[in-house]
């Protein structure tokens, strides 16, 4: 569901290792899950998607692991950069006419040099 | 490049001023939508257009409206500003998903603040 805190969770992390990001989701009946990178003053850019009927997909430097059983997803981001640094949020959808998504409360991923 | 634009990027608007927020698209998409971000929160889906239909969603406010006059633009209209309502508002598109669409393009946003 939606965030509402006035705070988000941070996760800091050295330059050159590896980050780990968690979403918990809400509605088991969800087609599909996207990860979105949020950057200060833009918009959310889309970083990779999975399927429900999948468990796991790769991109470049970015892997997503999905575990229904505990409605769970995670963004896992290989030798982390200093431009990784930006607020990340999970969103679920359904397939239908509106490509509905519902956006999870974002981390924010702090990248030390 | 195809793209999601807005503009203006920063809106400065007095309570109780309508203010119009514009959004177009050269992706082509027939669906568009109008999310509202206040600070360190996720986007909040206010409506969107399947193609020239518009779902509202059931905790929008009756001071949000938009306008969808052709496939490439698509307006939010904050008819009386308040202070609440300062907020980044970001337009997005997406292809139908019987097209195979599921993601959404967002554009840079529009800041709004409410003097």
């Amino acid at each position: 569901g939606e965030s509402v805190g006035l705070h988000l969770p941070t996760l800091s992390v050295q330059e050159g290792d590896n980050s780990i990001i968690n979403c918990a989701y809400s509605n088991s009946a969800s087609d599909y899950f996207i990860w979105y990178k949020q950057e200060s003053g833009k918009g959310p850019q889309f970083i990779i998607d999975i399927r429900s009927n999948m468990d796991k997909r790769q991109g470049q430097r970015v892997t997503v692991l999905l575990n229904k059983t505990v409605k769970h997803l995670s963004l896992q981001i290989a030798a982390t950069q200093p431009g990784d640094s930006a607020v990340y949020f999970c969103a679920e959808g359904i397939n239908n006419a509106g490509n509905m998504l519902t956006f999870g409360g974002g981390t924010r991923l702090m990248v030390k040099p | 490049d195809a793209m999601v634009i807005q503009n203006p990027r920063y809106q400065v608007t007095q309570f109780g001023k309508p203010v119009t927020l514009s959004c177009s698209q050269t992706l082509n998409h027939n669906v568009m939508y109008w999310y509202q971000q206040k600070s360190s929160q996720a986007p909040k889906l206010l409506f969107h257009y399947y193609d020239k239909d518009f779902n509202n969603e059931a905790d929008t406010p009756d001071n949000f409206q938009s306008r969808r006059p052709n496939t490439s633009f698509c307006f939010l209209d904050i008819r009386s500003p308040g202070l609440g309502d300062a907020a980044m508002y970001l337009c997005a598109t997406s292809r139908d998903w019987l097209a195979g669409g599921v993601e959404q393009f967002f554009g840079p946003g529009t800041r709004l603040t409410v003097l």
